[in-house]
Order: structure tokens, then C-alpha cells, then sequence
């Protein structure tokens, strides 16, 4: 078993669609989460941390579920320019190391 | 902030050759990492440095690959020999290594072995 897991889609939504991507992850003693983005040709990069409370930024809702072992994206009102792929990143740190994990992706794309 | 600098950014080389790839993490990060990323297998994890030294190196598919990171401000990645089955896009990204805080990515290196 993979120790992140997201449905790597595609995901084909319409402008204006509200979309949503989990993610499981296997170890429990995991202790943070990220969710990055990454444009084609592209390194990923930061798209929000996820916090135990859950947070948002403007469209993007992020929220975790530790029972579970999984965490969410939330998009709102997608815009053409979301079309992206969407990682989300676990991280495992203990005795002395650092371990960043991250799923194959789900491809999303905005269609106009 | 120059940020992660990878080099070189394409390499295109034939079966058997040596490969190496170099990677300049972000200064006064303490964590260091190598991924490969396919269609097939997403962004896979080859190794991880903290403090220079190696933590995991489960990640790396066989004795071909070797890492190294001989201080806090280089690290390299070696093929020898490439196949090409090893064509991919290879990443380093770097951290502060601690709980919370994000990994920074370089442009990645496009490897194609012919």
C-alpha cells in the first residue's frame, strides 16, 4: 500500500464548478500536510498547508481528518487558470529526520 | 532568494553512460531531498539528506543511483550506468526540516537516456 493515495483523476469541471480532492495517507503519526500545485512542465510548489482546524484561502479550503488519515481540497468557483495538478504532501518527523511524502496527483482542468 | 538551483535543467545521454545531477538547496535549509517523477509513478522519493547525512535511501531503485551531499550547500545525484528506463524529470527540493514548514522545489532536471 502506497503511503499517500489520491485519485489522480482527471478531473474535467466547468468554470464556476465547485471541486473537491482527498487524499489518505497510511502512517498515523504523521504530523503535518501541505497541498501543492504543480503546472505542467513545472515544479510543484506551495499551494496551502492544512491545518487540524482546517483553513481557507479565498477559493481553497483545505481540511484534515486525522481519525480517517485522509485530507481535502476544497475549490470554489474554479477559474480557468486552477488547471493544474494537485498534490498533497505528508510529512513524517521523528528521531532526528524528515521524511516529505507526497501523492502521484489529481489533474484537474477548468474547461471554459 | 535564488532559491533551489538545479542543474543542468535538460541532459540527454546514452544508455550506459554517467550521469550526475546537481542541486544547490535554499541556505540555512537543513533538509534536502531527491524525487523522480514519471507519468506512471508520480513523484517518487529517492533519498533524503538532514545535516548533510543520508536518513533514507529506500527510495533509490538500485545500485546505479548514488547520492551524495558532501556539504550543506551542494548535493548530486549519480546514474552509472543510465538506462533508459531512468528517463524522467528528477527534483531536488529543500526545507528547514521542521514540523510545519514547506519544501521548496528546484526546476527539476529532464533526463532522457537514449
Amino acid at each position: 500500500r502506497k503511503e499517500v493515495e489520491q485519485d489522480p483523476g482527471p478531473f474535467n469541471v466547468p468554470e464556476g464548478a465547485t471541486v473537491a480532492f482527498n487524499c489518505t495517507y497510511s502512517n498515523s503519526a504523521s504530523q503535518s500536510f501541505f497541498w501543492y500545485r504543480q503546472d505542467c512542465r513545472k515544479e510543484p510548489k506551495l499551494l496551502m498547508s492544512v491545518y487540524s482546524s482546517g483553513n481557507e484561502d479565498g477559493r481553497f479550503t483545505a481540511q484534515l481528518n486525522r481519525a480517517s488519515q485522509y485530507i481535502s481540497l476544497l475549490i470554489r468557483d474554479s477559474k480557468l487558470s486552477d488547471s493544474a495538478t494537485y498534490l498533497c504532501a505528508v510529512v513524517y518527523s521523528g528521531a532526528g529526520s524528515y521524511q516529505l511524502t507526497f501523492g502521484k496527483g489529481t489533474k484537474l482542468s477548468v474547461i471554459p | 532568494d535564488a532559491g533551489v538551483i538545479q542543474s543542468p535543467r535538460h541532459e540527454v545521454t546514452e544508455m550506459g553512460q554517467e550521469v550526475t545531477l546537481r542541486c544547490k538547496p535554499i541556505s540555512g535549509h537543513n533538509s534536502l531531498f531527491w524525487y523522480r517523477q514519471t507519468m506512471m509513478r508520480g513523484l517518487e522519493l529517492l533519498i533524503y539528506f538532514n545535516n548533510n547525512v543520508p536518513i533514507d535511501d529506500s527510495g533509490m531503485p538500485e545500485d546505479r543511483f548514488s547520492a551524495k551531499m558532501p556539504n550543506a550547500s551542494f548535493s548530486t545525484l549519480k546514474i552509472q550506468p543510465s538506462e533508459p528506463r531512468d528517463s524522467a524529470v528528477y527534483f531536488c527540493a529543500s526545507s528547514l526540516g521542521t514540523i510545519n514548514t514547506e519544501a521548496f522545489f528546484g526546476q527539476g532536471t529532464r533526463l532522457t537516456v537514449v
